[in-house]
């Protein structure tokens, strides 16, 4: 299976500022139609999980622009600029290429 | 707008059955692939089952294969996700999920199952 690694696991921030966490994989997980499935989701409390980034950087529809995703190969980042309080929660990276497709075990934003 | 309502979720012994539904509204149901994802209490989340539009191809984590059964009748817009020999292990809270570029865009609000004595 592709382990997918993120990092830090708890990422206090201070409001406004940005938040970056990472997500390494095992090995590479390019489709064979050449394009690299990573996501990223958030799980507000007490909420289902909402995607935010698919393919890498490609932003979902009514997601905030400071909310950004990049990287290739097997290390990639999702970068919340301007941090705001509604930005609490859990935030997942998924491959979605290799089966089974895996999940981060999830990065914990606070507020400081 | 797309809605995925989840059901069957309760408590049940180590070694009973249980049988989820989740009933899909607001898109055309047959054009999408769809899957179980799981969040044990406290803990991460966790890929357990997906299928295609047909019902033709299925995908399985080890960990469940050969006690789950993930199913869709596309007349009734419903995918099921039948679970049989359960495990402690295996108390979650099960969302439904659509499917879109290799991710999943759209979540229901789940449903919980507890496997305990």
């Amino acid at each position: 299976d592709v382990v997918m690694t993120q990092s830090p696991l708890f990422l206090p921030v201070t409001l406004g500022q940005t938040a970056s966490i990472s997500c390494r994989s095992s090995q590479s997980f390019v489709h064979s139609d050449g394009n690299t499935y990573l996501g990223w989701f958030q799980q507000r409390p007490g909420q289902s999980p909402r995607r935010l980034i698919y393919r890498v950087s490609n932003r979902d529809s009514g997601v905030p622009e400071r909310f950004s995703g990049s990287g290739s190969g097997t290390a990639f980042t999702l970068k919340i600029s301007r941090v705001q309080a509604e930005d609490v929660g859990v935030y997942y990276c998924m491959q979605g290429t290799k089966w089974p497709w895996t999940f981060g075990q999830g990065t914990k934003v606070e507020i400081k | 707008e797309v809605q995925l309502v989840e059901s069957g979720g309760e408590l049940v012994r180590p070694g009973g059955s249980l049988r989820l539904s989740c009933a899909a509204s607001g898109f055309k149901f047959t054009d999408y692939w769809m899957a179980w994802v799981r969040q044990a209490p406290g803990k991460g989340l966790e890929w357990v089952a997906t299928m295609n539009g047909d019902g033709s191809e299925k995908y399985y984590v080890d960990s469940v294969k050969g006690r789950f059964t993930i199913s869709r009748d596309n007349a009734r817009k419903s995918v099921f996700l039948q679970m049989d020999s359960l495990r402690v292990e295996d108390t979650s809270i099960y969302f439904c999920t659509r499917l879109v570029e290799h991710s999943v865009n759209y979540w229901g609000q789940g449903t919980r199952v507890t496997v305990s004595s």
